[in-house]
Parts: C-alpha cells; sequence; structure tokens
C-alpha cells in the first residue's frame, strides 16, 4: 500500500523558515519523480515544486522560486522542502505527491495526508 | 495555463447526473486529470488522460474532452459523491495547473 507522511508544518512568523519533510513506503521510492502540491483555506490545489528521481531536476512555480528549496533522499525515502522568507500567503496545507508513472513527470496518482504551514505574526 | 472550472456550486438528487466543465486557456491535448476532494482529506485521482478512470473508480464517472474543453459526469449520483472536483492539466511540463473547483451538494 503506498503511503506517503508529511511532517514539520507549524505557525511560523512572516519572514520565518520550515522545512517539511515526506517519508514514502509502499512503493520505489527511487523510481519516480515527487512533487509538492500546496491547497491555501478554501482554495484549490497549486502546485510548487518537483523533483526528478535522482534529485539533480528541480522545478518552482513562480510564486516560491528563490525562497523554497526541494531535495529528497533516496536511501531515506524521503522528500524535503525546505521553505525560507515565508509570507502570509504560504499558508496552506501542504501535499507530498507521487506522479503515477515511473520516471515521468505526468499527473499525480497519490498524495500524503498533507501538514498545515501557518505564516502569521 | 489557467484551468477554469464551472460550476462552482451544483446541488443535484441522488440518482440525477451531474456534468462538470473545465476549459484551457491554450490547448493542453488530452493531458487533463480530474480528482475529489472531501473535507479533511487529500485528492483523490479519478480520471486521467481526460478520460481513462483510475483503479476503483466507479463507472459512474466519465471523463471526456481534448485540446480546451473537459468534462467530467457523474451519472446515477450517489450521496457519498459529495464533494469538491478539481481538474489538473498537466501537458505544460514543468508547471502543472488546477482548476479552482467545482463543489457537488448531493440532497
Amino acid at each position: 500500500e503506498v503511503q506517503l507522511v508529511e511532517s514539520g508544518g507549524g505557525l511560523v512568523q512572516p519572514g520565518g523558515s520550515l522545512r517539511l519533510s515526506c517519508v514514502a513506503s509502499g512503493f520505489t521510492f527511487t523510481a519516480y519523480a515527487m512533487s509538492w502540491v500546496r491547497q491555501a483555506p478554501g482554495k484549490g490545489p497549486e502546485w510548487v515544486s518537483g523533483s526528478s528521481v535522482s534529485g539533480d531536476r528541480t522545478y518552482y512555480a513562480d510564486s516560491v522560486k528563490g525562497r523554497f528549496s526541494i531535495s529528497r533522499d533516496n536511501s531515506k525515502n524521503t522528500l524535503y522542502l525546505q521553505m525560507n522568507s515565508l509570507r502570509a500567503e504560504d499558508t496552506a496545507v501542504y501535499y507530498c505527491a507521487k506522479y503515477a508513472e515511473s520516471s515521468t513527470w505526468d499527473y499525480f496518482d497519490f498524495w500524503g495526508q498533507g501538514t498545515l504551514v501557518t505564516v502569521s505574526s | 495555463i489557467v484551468m477554469t472550472q464551472s460550476p462552482a456550486t451544483l446541488s443535484v438528487s441522488p440518482g440525477e447526473r451531474a456534468t462538470l466543465s473545465c476549459r484551457a486557456s491554450r490547448t493542453v491535448s488530452h493531458r487533463v486529470a480530474w480528482y475529489q476532494q472531501k473535507p479533511g482529506q487529500a485528492p483523490r485521482l479519478l480520471v486521467f488522460g481526460a478520460s481513462a478512470r483510475a483503479t476503483g473508480t466507479p463507472a459512474r464517472f466519465s471523463g471526456s474532452g481534448f485540446g480546451t474543453d473537459f468534462t467530467l459526469t457523474i451519472s446515477g449520483l450517489q450521496p457519498e459523491d459529495s464533494a469538491f472536483y478539481y481538474c489538473l492539466q498537466y501537458n505544460n511540463w514543468p508547471t502543472w495547473t488546477f482548476g479552482q473547483g467545482s463543489r457537488v451538494e448531493v440532497k
């Protein structure tokens, strides 16, 4: 059974930092690109960042470019999102999402349960 | 690419049909997926490739469309189909864009 378990969310002041983690199990983590997707309260999902299988190629939404950094540790089956210079508009539930086909960038077939990030003073 | 969904909210009776629309600001070929999300849960994949049902998706869910106009039809609505529905385009690599969602109320 595929499982994605996010952690690391919480309350942080504007300008602060947080590091999110996503531990994967139930599939060959080293064969799949992965992404972070967020959802602000009452809004639709927004893709944030994606990582290739090896982590050598990373992509970011314009809204987070230069502030967020995605990485992965394939030895630990873990995906990370380092978030710096946080703003109120970054407040959202952050989901870890798996791509459906190995070694491709297509659609997301499985999501974790999410971790809430609240940016507020 | 902007994905625009309509209607924002749809209220229907059990057993009726719901038709949800998703329009892309430019062509996305057949690369559209649909997701269902219930309160407090993560989105769940229903349809990919515009019309292919994901594993476990009931046959009452059907997707169609190509290019810029896509539809998710839910036939014989059940109370458990009450949820938000989102479309996703995955043609414009390396960016993925969701619609703002349609809420379906079955009552």
